[in-house]
């Protein structure tokens, strides 16, 4: 079956720096994307990546390598607005996207 | 604010009861997708449409009907419901389907049944 790991919650403080990680095991791959979801709110686009490595941008970089089904998604200079879900999700070999279950994030002054 | 919207926000049904869903998006996209939200899981997509025909169909019980009357529409008609079907329901929309698209959410309709 297809999988999609990661924690259910995280903490972190204010100005610090946090990873969330996400594991997947899916029947081919064309992508992951990473989404922020604020209480009660749409999911909002953060990045899409499809080949190894780092993509930055702005405070937010994430990460992928293929061979190990591993990406993370790195937070800097924490901000209390960053408290949300982080949805990780997978572009499967038919270009369904299969989801991560979420990681609530919770950040303290 | 996404381009996407949903209406209602919220809504308390019983068993009995008819609703639906309303989304509409404001994006020029061609694909539609509904999808339902419960809490510590994963989303499930439940339906999918592309150019206003229906491409996918989770194996959705039957008391939920999609209808997507042009590719700017969708509904979700609900007719008797379980208390487990209640569940943030959200729609998304991208350019097409069947490729690498980013999708586009609406804020969702907390839906509760009793």
């Amino acid at each position: 079956g297809q999988n999609i790991d990661q924690p259910t919650e995280m903490t972190a403080t204010e100005g610090a720096i946090v990873q969330i990680n996400c594991t997947y095991q899916t029947s081919g791959f064309n992508g992951l994307f990473w989404y922020q979801q604020h209480a009660g709110e749409a999911p909002t686009f953060l990045s899409y990546n499809v080949l190894d490595g780092l993509e930055e941008k702005g405070r937010f970089s994430s990460f992928l390598s293929r061979s190990k089904g591993y990406s993370y998604l790195l937070l800097k200079e924490l901000q209390m607005k960053d408290s949300a879900s982080y949805l990780c999700a997978v572009l499967d070999s038919n270009y369904q996207l299969i989801w991560g279950a979420g990681t609530k994030l919770i950040i303290k002054p | 604010e996404t381009g996407v919207t949903q209406t209602p926000r919220h809504l308390v049904m019983g068993m009995t009861n008819k609703k639906s869903l309303k989304c509409e998006q404001h994006l020029g996209h061609n694909a539609m997708y509904w999808y339902k939200q419960s809490a510590k899981k994963p989303l499930e997509l439940m339906f999918v449409y592309n150019f206003k025909e229906q491409t996918e169909n989770n194996s959705v019980p039957s008391r939920f009907s999609p209808e997507c009357p042009n590719s700017s529409h969708l509904f979700l008609h609900l007719h008797t419901l379980q208390p487990e079907d209640s569940a943030l329901y959200l729609c998304a929309s991208s350019q097409t389907s069947g490729s690498y698209n980013e999708q586009f959410f609406g804020p969702g309709t907390r839906l509760t049944v009793l």
